[in-house]
């Protein structure tokens, strides 16, 4: 079963504008990683946040986490052709190893 | 370059037939998962291990799929008899020693069944 949910399901913005995606998780975890996955390609992990964390960067990455509103943020700035992807969030409930992922946002960058 | 491999790539069978998907993990990985993607359910976990012991299998068909580790380098993924309905991409991802979370995914075996 989804822990995390995406929105929005698609995104189609132009090169250098920011994309933002959204991840609504149920339960509580221990943290929340970002992935991405080009077409026809396994997923490569971007980012992992620490339930105990707010705000973390990475190059033209920046993700947040809400724990009250079990919500996570991640924001891509400057796009690129090149990031054009599918994004998923993913969650390990509790105590649990278990990683869930969400059916993720397919973004789109138009050059 | 470190990277978790799957083979094969591609699969293409017919209902009844076995099929065993191959992982060899990033060397000193223990921890390997198993998942499924599809586009009406996502991505789907089966089965993890953690030092070739299955620790959860229960996101797995029981009656048709088995998951084993022979050895600390090599994780299969059988489905007997195969079915229309278990075409998908099936990934292979591996955490290291220690593991907190982060996975690394293999490039998949798309497995189509006639």
């Amino acid at each position: 079963s989804q822990q995390g949910e995406e929105d929005p399901q698609a995104l189609s913005i132009q090169e250098g504008e920011n994309a933002t995606m959204n991840c609504s998780y149920k339960t509580s975890i221990n943290n929340l990683q970002w992935y991405r996955q080009n077409s026809g390609r396994g997923l490569v992990h971007l980012i992992l946040i620490r339930s105990n964390e707010r705000e973390k960067h990475s190059g033209r990455l920046r993700v947040t986490l809400d724990t009250s509103k079990k919500s996570s943020s991640l924001l891509i700035t400057a796009s690129r052709a090149a990031d054009t992807a599918s994004y998923f969030c993913a969650t390990a409930q509790g105590g649990s190893e278990k990683l869930v992922f969400g059916k993720g946002t397919k973004l789109t960058v138009n050059p | 370059d470190a990277r978790v491999t799957q083979t094969p790539r591609h699969k293409v069978t017919e209902m009844g037939q076995e099929v065993t998907m191959r992982c060899q993990p990033i060397l000193g990985h223990n921890t390997v998962f198993w998942y499924r993607q599809t586009m009406m359910q996502g991505l789907e976990l089966l089965a993890y291990f953690r030092n070739r012991a299955p620790l959860d299998d229960s996101g797995m068909p029981k009656d048709r799929f088995s998951a084993e580790m022979p050895d600390a380098t090599l994780a299969t993924l059988k489905i007997q008899p195969s079915e229309p309905r278990d075409s998908a991409v099936y990934f292979c991802a591996s955490g290291p020693l220690g593991y907190t979370g982060e996975l690394f995914f293999g490039e998949g075996s798309r497995l189509t069944v006639l």
